[in-house]
């Protein structure tokens, strides 16, 4: 089956650095994204990574293993217009994104 | 661009009403979707289309239908309203390059 695990909720503070872990099991992987979305918001694209490794992009970065079908965001100098929902999605091989339910993160100063 | 516009933005209905949620693109996209998302949850695939003339079911299809005309328009019509249906509805576009653009939401409440 489809299935991508995220955690629920975390709590980091201002300034400091986070990590958010997905993990995914999916028929098909043809590239995995991360996604921000505030709260009442549409999500808004943060990252894309298809290869192996570390893609970094200003304050954030994100990695992925598709060996071990685990993949991370990593949020540095955390500001507290961070405090969203994180969105871990897979792309399968039919052009559809599977979607895990989000890691709400909660940035306190 | 405009980009992904969905309207209404808010909708109230009853119990076995019927309505039709719009979605438009302007950037040309052959790829759209209809999610749904519930409280705390993720996205759930409603329908997709890969180009006009051409739609499949997602994940939760079950009280929903969907056609595609255009390029531009992918309207999604909820027959027969139930609680269940209750939600948040976003209407996405794709293109070869690899971010979805979403449309602003609609939030229906079916009581």
């Amino acid at each position: 089956g489809q299935n991508i695990d995220q955690p629920t909720e975390m709590t980091a503070t201002e300034g400091a650095i986070v990590q958010i872990n997905c993990t995914y099991q999916t028929s098909g992987f043809n590239g995995l994204f991360w996604y921000q979305q505030h709260a009442g918001e549409a999500p808004t694209f943060l990252s894309y990574n298809v290869l192996d490794g570390l893609e970094e992009k200003g304050r954030f970065s994100s990695f992925l293993s598709r060996s071990k079908g685990y993949s991370y965001l990593l949020l540095k100098e955390l500001q507290m217009k961070d405090s969203a929902s994180y969105l871990c999605a897979v792309k399968d091989s039919n052009y559809q994104l599977i979607w895990g339910a989000g890691t709400k993160l909660i940035i306190k100063p | 661009n405009a980009g992904v516009t969905q309207t209404p933005k808010f909708r109230i209905l009853k119990i076995g009403q019927s309505m039709t949620l719009q979605c438009t693109q302007d950037m040309n996209h052959n790829y759209m979707y209809w999610y749904r998302q519930d409280p705390g949850m993720g996205l759930k695939l409603i329908y997709y289309s890969v180009g006009a003339g051409i739609t499949d079911k997602g994940e939760v299809p079950n009280g929903y239908n969907v056609s595609r005309s255009t390029t531009e328009d992918f309207p999604l019509r909820l027959e027969l309203a139930a609680p269940s249906q209750t939600s948040v509805y976003f209407c996405a576009s794709w293109t070869d390059s690899y971010e979805q653009y979403f449309g602003p939401g609609t939030r229906l409440t079916v009581t």
